[in-house]
């Protein structure tokens, strides 16, 4: 079974801090993206990676950075965190873009900014 | 750019009755899921639909695809308490981004 990990479940920081979210799968996935889930908007696409070292921005990247320096791990940066990017977080990880497969997700950070 | 509207948002039902989740998209979709997320958890893959005329079934649950209409359906057949959860609809843009729906939360009462 794909297992994908995120670090934290529930994060509490202060407006302006430096936020990390990290995110690791152990199935060798090629792809992996972080999506943030708020009441009534669905799940919006912050970012992406198809590989390693790649990056591909998602629908709403703005405060956002993301790095993918092993397969296995991707992780979202908030360069200085601010009060509406109080959200659940979501990592989600699947094989290449050629396969049908669907989306593994992990059980989501959830994110306070004060 | 792809968008994904679901309808409705909400649905209250009684036990043993049938409804149907609709899910529009707006442009070409190469395949479209369906996602089960239970309250506190993460998303569960339900389906995958690849073509046209697609459908799957599982349990109580059946998904269909219809390209032409851009309309993918997931229909519940006499609900349980069981399937009280939120469901979301995703079509695959043709970048391999996977664009979501707002999600369609459902309650089913004894």
């Amino acid at each position: 079974d794909v297992k994908v990990t995120q670090s934290s479940r529930y994060l509490v920081k202060r407006t302006g801090e430096k936020v990390f979210l990290e995110c690791v799968q152990d199935m060798d996935h090629e792809n992996m993206f972080w999506y943030r889930q708020d009441p009534g908007l669905g799940l919006r696409l912050i970012y992406f990676s198809y590989d390693v070292k790649m990056k591909e921005k998602g629908d709403i990247p703005e405060g956002y950075s993301v790095s993918r320096e092993k397969k296995e791990r991707f992780s979202l940066i908030l360069e200085s965190a601010s009060t509406n990017q109080t959200s659940m977080y979501l990592c989600a990880s699947s094989l290449g873009t050629a396969n049908n497969s669907p989306l593994h997700f992990g059980n989501g950070t959830r994110l306070t900014v004060t | 750019e792809l968008k994904v509207e679901q309808n409705p948002l909400f649905l209250s039902m009684q036990e043993g009755k049938n409804y149907t989740i609709y899910c529009n998209y707006s442009t070409t979709s190469d395949r479209l899921y369906w996602y089960r997320q239970d309250p506190g958890k993460s998303l569960e893959s339900l389906f995958v639909l690849l073509s046209n005329g697609a459908v799957k079934q599982e349990g109580r649950l059946m998904a269909s695809l219809d390209t032409k209409a851009r309309l993918s359906t997931l229909h519940i057949t006499a609900a349980v308490h069981d399937l009280s959860a939120t469901y979301f609809c995703a079509g695959s843009s043709n970048t391999g981004k996977l664009i979501f729906g707002q999600g369609t939360t459902l309650q089913v009462k004894p």
